[in-house]
């Protein structure tokens, strides 16, 4: 089955720095991707996905890159702020998945103002 | 609804006792999954309900765990004779179809207590 290793675990920036979470995975056959964001105390949300057609896709100060040679994609955030804090997951499905995301364990953001 | 409701969104219940959540999807939304998420954790696969096929219930941990998704929309997911490490937040999604190329809208989950 799917595989999906998510780096790092936490991290932490200062306002108005980038930052950038690395996700890799094992099924070649996986083509999509979401993200999700999840504050404290409620369900994760979906903030960018992006399919195994498109190499890029950039929503205002968020981005998501994919390489399907490397097998692995990442989430951009630029000129973070606070609000920004939060835990990252990323995800991988495709019909070999049966229709199931695999997720990462996620990454704990923390931008300090 | 606009969104997916999950009740109760809290329970405390005592060992051994039986616990129902419950999740009502997104109005035409095929696919539903429940997720558990321990303190501090990422979110464990429980079950999958894709339209009329049967459910995948790989990821049950035991026995003791069960759902049923009623006329393709509200689901519950039992609990029975619940042990203190049942204690989590029960998360419950929906997609638009279970093919895996859309994204899920998950409720806010119900944090179960064993005590």
């Amino acid at each position: 089955g799917e595989n999906v290793e998510q780096h790092p675990s936490t991290l932490s920036v200062q306002e108005g720095d980038s930052a950038v979470i690395k996700c890799t995975y094992s099924d070649s056959a996986s083509n999509y991707f979401p993200w999700y964001k999840q504050e404290l105390g409620k369900g994760p949300q979906l903030i960018i996905d992006i399919r195994s057609n498109v190499g890029e896709k950039k929503d205002q100060r968020i981005a998501v890159t994919l390489n399907k040679t490397a097998k692995h994609f990442s989430l951009h955030i630029t000129e973070t702020q606070p609000e920004d804090s939060a835990v990252y997951f990323c995800a991988a499905s495709g019909y070999t998945n049966a229709g199931k995301s695999t997720f990462g364990d996620g990454t704990t953001l923390t931008v300090k103002p | 609804g606009a969104g997916v409701s999950q009740s109760p969104s809290n329970k405390v219940t005592e060992k051994g006792k039986d616990v129902e959540l419950r999740c009502d999807p997104i109005s035409g939304h095929t696919a539903l999954y429940w997720y558990r998420q321990s303190l501090g954790q990422g979110l464990e696969f429980l079950i999958y309900f894709q339209g009329n096929s049967a459910p995948d219930k790989s990821g049950l941990p035991s026995d003791r765990f069960s759902a049923e998704r009623t006329g393709g929309s509200v689901s519950t997911l039992t609990i029975q004779r619940t042990q203190q490490e049942d204690s989590a937040v029960y998360l419950c999604a929906s997609s638009l179809e279970g093919t895996g190329l859309y994204g899920y809208t998950f409720g806010s989950g119900t944090r179960l207590t064993v005590v």
